[in-house]
């Protein structure tokens, strides 16, 4: 099956810095690449998806690449906010939205 | 609008014990699935559900039931509860495979 690997497992960043967190995934079938942020005491949320025809997109502060050949994608957050401050999860999937996701990174965003 | 609500919020269960997570979703959705969430695990599938009547297994599927006879509910039933079944649980609802996933609040359990 799939195997996703998130990394870093913590990232603490200062207000207004660049924060990037990676993954790569195993099997080159999957196709999309959707990104999940979970704040304390709730459910995931989706915050950018990718699809594997595309090799970057972007909403506002927030981008996402894919390199198929390598097989790993990336989130970046610019200016952060510590309203950022969250859990992401990366995600990767090839049909029925069976996501199998990463373990996740904590992001803390200082003022 | 709703989305995708789950009761209870908070459960404790003692060993043995059985019970059912409710899972139901006002947006029409076809695609339903459980999520159990571990420190340090991420996000694991657990079953899902393509359509009414239409169930299939996850990653870890052992010890847990489902049924889909409605498009909008999605139960999750706990047969004999485990210490190991102590985890957060999560419902999660989809239009159509690879579309975004909606996620209810989540689920607490703990069995002692």
């Amino acid at each position: 099956g799939e195997n996703v690997e998130q990394h870093p497992s913590t990232l603490s960043v200062q207000e207004g810095d660049s924060a990037v967190i990676k993954c790569t995934y195993s099997d080159s079938a999957s196709n999309y690449f959707p990104w999940y942020k979970q704040e304390l005491g709730k459910g995931p949320q989706l915050i950018i998806d990718i699809r594997s025809n595309v090799g970057e997109k972007k909403d506002q502060r927030i981008a996402v690449t894919l390199n198929k050949t390598a097989k790993h994608f990336s989130l970046h957050i610019t200016e952060t906010q510590p309203e950022d401050s969250a859990v992401y999860f990366c995600a990767a999937s090839k049909g029925y939205s069976t996501l199998t996701f990463g373990k996740g990174t904590m992001l803390l965003v200082s003022p | 609008n709703a989305g995708v609500t789950q009761t209870p919020k908070f459960q404790v269960l003692k060993t043995g014990q059985s019970m059912t997570l409710q899972c139901a979703q006002d947006m029409n959705h076809e695609y339903m699935s459980w999520y159990r969430q571990d420190p340090g695990m991420g996000l694991r599938l657990i079953h899902y559900s393509v359509g009414a009547g239409i169930t299939d297994q996850g990653e870890v599927p052992n010890g847990y039931n489902v049924s889909r006879s409605t498009t909008e509910d999605f139960p999750l039933r706990l047969l004999s509860a485990a210490p190991s079944q102590t985890s957060v649980y999560f419902c999660a609802s989809s239009r159509q495979a690879n579309t975004e996933a909606f996620f209810g609040q989540g689920t607490r359990l703990t069995v002692v």
